[in-house]
């Protein structure tokens, strides 16, 4: 099974500032997934990059697949206290199971 | 569109008994998935069924874990008998059919928080 690590684990910044969040592997993943968990619920995807290179953007957010579909990363602009939560990247490995990072618990303070 | 269910929310029971846990995917979804989170650790594959047939099970972590999916609708997984290390989440998720050339987006129900005593 290929791994994810995903940092930091936990992050606190002000309101306003910029931030981003990691997800490397040593593995080639068919396509990278992320996700955010509010306490109580399930993961609720965010979005899926799937090409080497690609960028996608959600609004503030901003998620890049690196050229070699190892690594990925999610950098949010203008943080604001409703970013504040549990953000998992997810690696699809075999077209089939999601391996997961530890997840970056993210906390926006006004 | 309703989505994926699980039921019960919370379950704590004790040592050496057997619980039940039931997921209702979204209709229509053939795949469906089992994970698990425990305490500090990330959220790791159980099993993944395709309608009614266990594609791989490669995350089982022993035989005292038994899933179905009777009739390719919803599944059940039972832990039997439960010990101390089975406390944790347990996530169901489905997913459509999905062609070659497309991936695989996968919804995920609230997630059993079990609790062994």
């Amino acid at each position: 099974t290929q791994l994810l690590e995903q940092s930091p684990q936990f992050l606190s910044i002000q309101e306003g500032e910029n931030l981003t969040v990691y997800c490397n592997s040593s593995s080639v993943f068919s396509s990278l997934q992320w996700y955010r968990q509010e306490p109580g619920e399930g993961p609720v995807l965010l979005v899926t990059v799937v090409t080497g290179g690609e960028v996608k953007k959600l609004k503030r957010l901003t998620f890049q697949f690196g050229d070699a579909r190892k690594d990925s990363s999610l950098h949010i602009t203008a943080a604001q206290t409703g970013d504040t939560g549990l953000y998992l990247c997810a690696g699809e490995e075999g077209a089939q199971k999601l391996v997961f990072g530890q997840g970056t618990r993210l906390t926006i303070n006004p | 569109e309703a989505g994926v269910t699980q039921f019960p929310s919370h379950s704590v029971i004790e040592k050496g008994q057997t619980v039940t846990l039931r997921c209702d995917p979204i209709s229509g979804h053939d795949n469906l998935y089992w994970y698990r989170r425990v305490m500090g650790k990330e959220i790791k594959f159980l099993l993944h069924f395709v309608k009614e047939s266990k594609q791989d099970e490669s995350g089982m972590p022993n035989n005292r874990f038994l899933a179905e999916r009777t009739g390719g609708t919803y599944s059940t997984l039972k832990v039997q008998p439960a010990e101390l290390e089975d406390s944790g989440v347990y996530f169901c998720a489905s997913s459509p059919m999905f062609g070659q050339g497309s991936y695989n987006e996968q919804f995920f129900g609230p997630g059993t928080r079990l609790t062994v005593l």
